[in-house]
């Protein structure tokens, strides 16, 4: 609906298991994030790439691998996960005009991790 | 350090009725204050932004205030309805910068 689709949308792992979220958008965007929404907190940015570019890790543990292969893909690789990472990851796109006034961000239904 | 704060408790409102939500903030001078509504399952969605310039702003039953003195937005549904009912993100960011940093939202529920 808002032309940013994730995948899965559910995901239960283990501590020890390796898998990845993928986002992609049909916008034609040039910007993606990636987000954490946990519950009874804000929504954390994690990371930015622009023009597949990593613009910015707000300081995220490295068991957390972005991956951008092209403007309109966005993947987050996961591996060694804690419980405490259990939340929803939403990815989100914009149109970086360059201008001082922040681009809309578009963001997708998220998917909902679990890990035991 | 910075903060965004907005109600924890659910705001329960009469169908008909003008729902206000307060996002305060401290340590934090933002140029634009953004609106998002977001829906169970779903991601945010953009409603509004308001520049630090601007005073208030509206979109059909929507209407944001901005007072950088107060460090305060208030965000009001007018004729509220049931579809209404979701949560709202107010959202921060800098001069030039697509960064946002979030509230933890606040629920609206409005009773038919």
């Amino acid at each position: 609906e808002t032309g940013v689709t994730q995948t899965p949308r559910h995901l239960v792992m283990g501590m020890t298991n390796k898998k990845s979220l993928k986002c992609e958008q049909h916008l034609g965007h040039n910007a993606m994030y990636w987000y954490k929404q946990s519950a009874k907190k804000p929504l954390e940015l994690m990371f930015v790439y622009n023009f597949k570019e990593q613009t910015e890790n707000n300081s995220v543990p490295s068991r957390f691998s972005p991956e951008c292969p092209n403007s309109s893909h966005l993947f987050l690789h996961l591996h060694t996960l804690q419980p405490e990472d259990s939340a929803l990851y939403l990815c989100a796109s914009s149109q970086d005009r360059g201008t001082s006034v922040p681009d809309t961000q578009y963001f997708g239904p998220g998917t909902r991790l679990t890990v035991l | 350090s910075q903060k965004i704060e907005q109600n924890s408790e659910a705001l329960n409102i009469q169908e008909g009725k003008t729902a206000t939500l307060t996002c305060n903030y401290t340590n934090y001078s933002p140029a634009y204050l953004q609106w998002y509504r977001q829906d169970p399952g779903r991601g945010p969605v953009f409603l509004l932004l308001i520049r630090e310039n601007e005073k208030e702003k509206r979109k059909e039953r929507l209407k944001v205030t901005f007072d950088t003195t107060l460090k305060q937005s208030l965000f009001h549904i007018t004729a509220s309805q049931p579809a209404d009912s979701a949560t709202y993100l107010c959202a921060l960011s800098l001069y030039g910068n697509n960064r946002l940093a979030f509230g933890k939202g606040n629920q609206v529920v409005v009773i038919p």
